[in-house]
This record gives C-alpha cells, sequence and structure tokens, in this order.
C-alpha cells in the first residue's frame, strides 16, 4: 500500500531562516512519482515539483530546492532565506506507476508559518 | 480563465438534501480527479476520469456519491442524501495524459460544502 508520512504538523520560524519540511514514503512499487504541493491560506493547490523514482538528483528552483533519497524514502523539501510569502501548509503526495496517470496520495501536510 | 474552473465556491445545504458539484476542467486535459480535504482526514481520493476509460471510483466512501464526466469535459459530482460528515472542500484536478508518466495535476480552488 501507499503511504506518504509528514511528521511535522506545523512549523513557525522567523523571516529569512532556512526552513526543510520532511516526507517519507512508501511503496511496493519501484516506478513511482513524487511530488509536492502549495496551499497558501487562499486555498487552491499550486504544483512545485515532479519527481520520477529514476532520478534522484537534487533539484534547486530559486529558493526551493529538493532533496530525493531512495534510500532512505524521503522526498525533503527546503526553503531557503524563507519569506512571508511563503506562509502555506504544504503536501508531500505520491503516485504510482510510471506511465499513465494514477491519483495522488497525499500526506497531511506541513503548516509553515514564517514571521516577520 | 484557464485554470480548473469549480462551483459553487461554497454550498451551505440541509442534512438529508442532495447537491451537485461542478468542475470544468482545463481544456485539453484528458484526466480528472475529484478529492475530498476535511479537517483530520487530509486530502484523500474520491474518483478519477481518463478518456472514454470506465472511471476509477475506488475512492468513493459510499453508494451516496456519484460522478459523472459528460463529453469528456464537465464533470458533476452527486452526493445524494447528504450527511453532517460530508462537510468538507471538494477539490478538482486535471491533468495531461502521456506516455511520460504522472502528469502534475492542476486544481481548482474547490467547493466548501456545509452541511447543517
Amino acid at each position: 500500500a501507499q503511504k506518504v508520512t509528514q511528521a511535522q504538523t506545523e512549523i513557525s520560524v522567523v523571516e529569512k531562516e532556512d526552513v526543510t519540511l520532511d516526507c517519507v514514503y512508501e511503496t511496493r512499487d519501484t516506478t513511482y512519482y513524487l511530488f509536492w504541493y502549495k496551499q497558501p491560506p487562499s486555498g487552491e493547490l499550486v504544483f512545485l515539483i515532479r519527481r520520477n523514482s529514476f532520478d534522484e538528483q537534487n533539484e534547486i528552483s530559486g529558493r526551493y530546492s529538493w532533496n530525493f533519497q531512495k534510500s532512505t524514502s524521503s522526498f525533503n523539501f527546503t526553503i531557503t532565506a524563507s519569506q512571508v510569502v511563503d506562509s502555506a501548509v504544504y503536501f508531500c503526495a505520491l503516485s504510482e506507476r510510471y506511465s499513465g496517470n494514477t491519483p495522488l496520495v497525499f500526506g497531511k501536510g506541513t503548516r509553515l508559518s514564517v514571521i516577520a | 480563465g484557464a485554470g480548473v474552473s469549480q462551483s459553487p465556491s461554497n454550498k451551505v445545504t440541509e442534512k438529508g438534501k442532495d447537491v451537485e458539484l461542478r468542475c470544468d476542467p482545463i481544456s485539453g486535459h484528458t484526466a480528472l480527479y475529484w478529492y475530498r480535504q476535511s479537517l483530520g482526514q487530509g486530502l484523500e481520493f474520491l474518483i478519477y476520469f481518463q478518456g472514454n476509460s470506465a472511471p476509477d471510483k475506488s475512492g468513493l466512501p459510499s453508494d451516496r456519491f456519484s460522478a459523472e464526466r459528460t463529453g469528456g469535459s464537465v464533470s458533476t459530482l452527486t452526493i445524494q442524501r447528504t450527511q453532517q460528515e460530508d462537510s468538507a472542500v471538494y477539490l478538482c484536478a486535471s491533468s495531461l495524459v502521456s506516455g511520460q508518466g504522472n502528469q502534475p495535476q492542476h486544481f481548482g480552488d474547490g467547493t466548501r460544502l456545509s452541511i447543517l
């Protein structure tokens, strides 16, 4: 069975601090995709990144970076020099199967509050 | 706009009534998903449509829930004889389908359903 665990329910940081959001997943498949989504107070889920199980290279996009480690089944998300606009709930998600589409299995989310 | 459109934004109804929620996906997206987001349960998959294939209904919580997708575009989620535990935000997402794996799902703003 698939499962995504985001152990951090809430995190609060001061602006300009770095923060890492943890994500641990379980799957019996050898091919799968991992995702991160952001849900700001407005409510819409915003897609941030997709990573397939064959690509363990870290990825950086501006202040965002992702660390994928198959050995520990983790896909952690780091925000560098956090800003108030980063305040949101962040969801990690998993989908199995390499071709075609399947529904996402989401973690419970981590609520990040960045304080000015 | 070009995004996923859901209506109504908010719906308040009495217990026992039927409700219909509408989703208009991004043009050209052949995959359409319904999820439910409620306190304590996180984001749960409900149903998935892809092209002309039979929908994946494995996430529907009871036979009071049903969904249709007409003409491969607009979808309607129907909840019959609503119960208070149906109160949640119902999210619709759509995505492209390709042979290169799970494409990112793009979400609408959701319908906030409140059962009195």
